[in-house]
């Protein structure tokens, strides 16, 4: 069981908007610790989406976001493409465990 | 452009040592970032195993850390992982990272492959 949870799956028709949450606690996100998130498409090298809670990497599109607020994060794509369609994750420190964690992922499905 | 390119056995025996080496290629390891072991599980679950900054400092999951070495080899411009006593919960797709420190949790922009490891008889 992940410390930092997230919704197994969401699913969205191309064109919407769809957001995924990533649940910590006072330890954790709580704690003010950033929240970075990743898209992973199997087979391949995960990749980088949102850093710094809010942040996007150059390459990375506006279509994708991110939020943070108490125990909680999130991210938002809007304009869903089918190629959005993978999994994605999100991750922050907790300063109880002294661990960097991940969440349990979450997998996208483009109707 | 840099790339990370792990490799190793893919199978190892039960209470055997896993070791897995991290080639970094198109720039050097002697940079002011963090190198980062993170595996998958069969189940997808994304665990961190640990890091090492180029200069040798370690931090190491604590649920693993009696069992794990991760060291750097700056003449070669790669980074290794070392885990002992292995048990099939260790099965898993290993990757090696590069991590961008930061005061408040570092990220990791880039990830390599992934190399699958197996413990079994």
């Amino acid at each position: 069981q992940s410390v930092l949870t997230q919704p197994p799956s969401v699913s969205g028709a191309p064109g919407q908007r769809v957001t995924i949450s990533c649940t910590g606690s006072s330890s954790n996100i709580g704690a003010g610790y950033d929240v970075h998130w990743y898209q992973h498409l199997p087979g391949t090298a995960p990749k980088l989406l949102i850093y710094g809670n809010t942040n996007r990497p150059s390459g990375v599109p506006d279509r994708f976001s991110g939020s943070k607020s108490g125990t909680s994060a999130s991210l938002a794509i809007t304009g869903l493409q089918v190629e959005d369609e993978a999994d994605y994750f999100c991750q922050s420190y907790d300063s109880s465990l002294f661990v960097v964690l991940f969440g349990g992922g979450t997998k996208l499905t483009v109707l | 452009q840099v790339q990370l390119q792990e490799s190793g056995p893919g199978l190892v025996k039960p209470s055997g040592t896993l070791s897995l080496t991290c080639i970094v290629s198109g720039g050097s390891i002697s940079r002011t970032n963090w190198w980062s072991w993170v595996r998958q599980t069969p189940e997808k679950e994304l665990e961190w195993i640990g890091e090492i900054s180029h200069s040798g400092t370690t931090n190491y999951n604590p649920s693993l850390k009696s069992r794990v070495t991760i060291s750097v080899d700056k003449s070669k411009n790669q980074f290794s992982l070392r885990l002992s006593s292995v048990t099939a919960a260790d099965t898993a797709l290993y990757y090696c990272a590069r991590v961008i420190p930061s005061v408040a949790v570092g990220h990791i922009d880039l990830w390599g492959r992934g190399t699958l490891v197996t413990v079994s008889s």
